[in-house]
């Protein structure tokens, strides 16, 4: 089956601890997307690969780390430095080309919680 | 700077009935797409329909249709036969077509449209 997995479920967060959220894809897309969800807002960009060793800053990238060593593969760290990391992550992929093959399609997500 | 506007924080229709959600979207753009996406109690979010600005014709996806009115910058979905299923978030996005500098892709968001479907 195609498509994109996000481990785990649920993730419970210490106080200073560092994180890290798995996201991999099947799909061969090009291009990795992280967004965090809150309730009440839009999605938001964290952080986007349009190919593998290069990635980019979102719109709230800042307590964030990625990497992108295989294109299949995009973790993300929540370090001790995000100060509200209780949120739903959404991860995403998509092709990277003009047209409208550059949708983007997601994951299940993970829960992120502050104990 | 783009914005996607959902007016209706919450709707709710009779199963089988027919239902319009709300989406206007402000840019300066002549090319872009949009999007309609859903996320059921889940949360994974699935993507219902997408429309290319280009493209005068209003996507269909089986009981899923939009009306694309280009120059008032609106986009809605009517969701017909609604069913018990269809309930959740539904979500509007925008994408720019054009690559530039900084433009790093992203999708823009409506803060979404809670769907009640009632038995």
């Amino acid at each position: 089956d195609g498509g994109i997995t996000q481990s785990p479920k649920y993730l419970f967060r210490k106080e200073g601890q560092n994180v890290t959220l798995s996201c991999e894809q099947n799909l061969n897309h090009d291009a990795m997307y992280w967004y965090r969800q809150d309730p009440g807002q839009g999605l938001r960009l964290i952080y986007y690969s349009q190919i593998v060793n290069d990635f980019q800053k979102g719109d709230i990238a800042e307590g964030y780390s990625v990497s992108r060593e295989k294109k299949e593969s995009f973790p993300l760290t929540v370090t001790s430095a995000q100060k509200n990391p209780t949120a739903f992550y959404l991860c995403a992929s998509s092709l990277w080309a003009s047209g409208s093959q550059e949708t983007q399609y997601f994951g299940p997500g993970t829960r992120l919680l502050v104990l | 700077a783009q914005t996607v506007t959902q007016s209706q924080p919450e709707m709710s229709v009779q199963e089988a009935e027919t239902v319009t959600l709300s989406c206007t979207y402000d840019t300066s753009e002549s090319d872009y797409y949009l999007f309609w996406y859903k996320q059921p109690p889940s949360r994974q979010m699935i993507l219902v329909i997408r429309q290319e600005a280009y493209k005068q014709q209003n996507a269909t996806e089986n009981r899923f249709s939009v009306n694309f009115q280009k120059a008032a910058k609106s986009f809605s979905l009517k969701i017909s036969d609604s069913q018990l299923g269809d309930a959740a978030m539904y979500f509007c996005a925008y994408r720019s077509a054009v690559l530039r500098a900084g433009n790093n892709r992203k999708l823009i968001w409506g803060l979404g449209t809670s769907l009640a479907v009632n038995p």
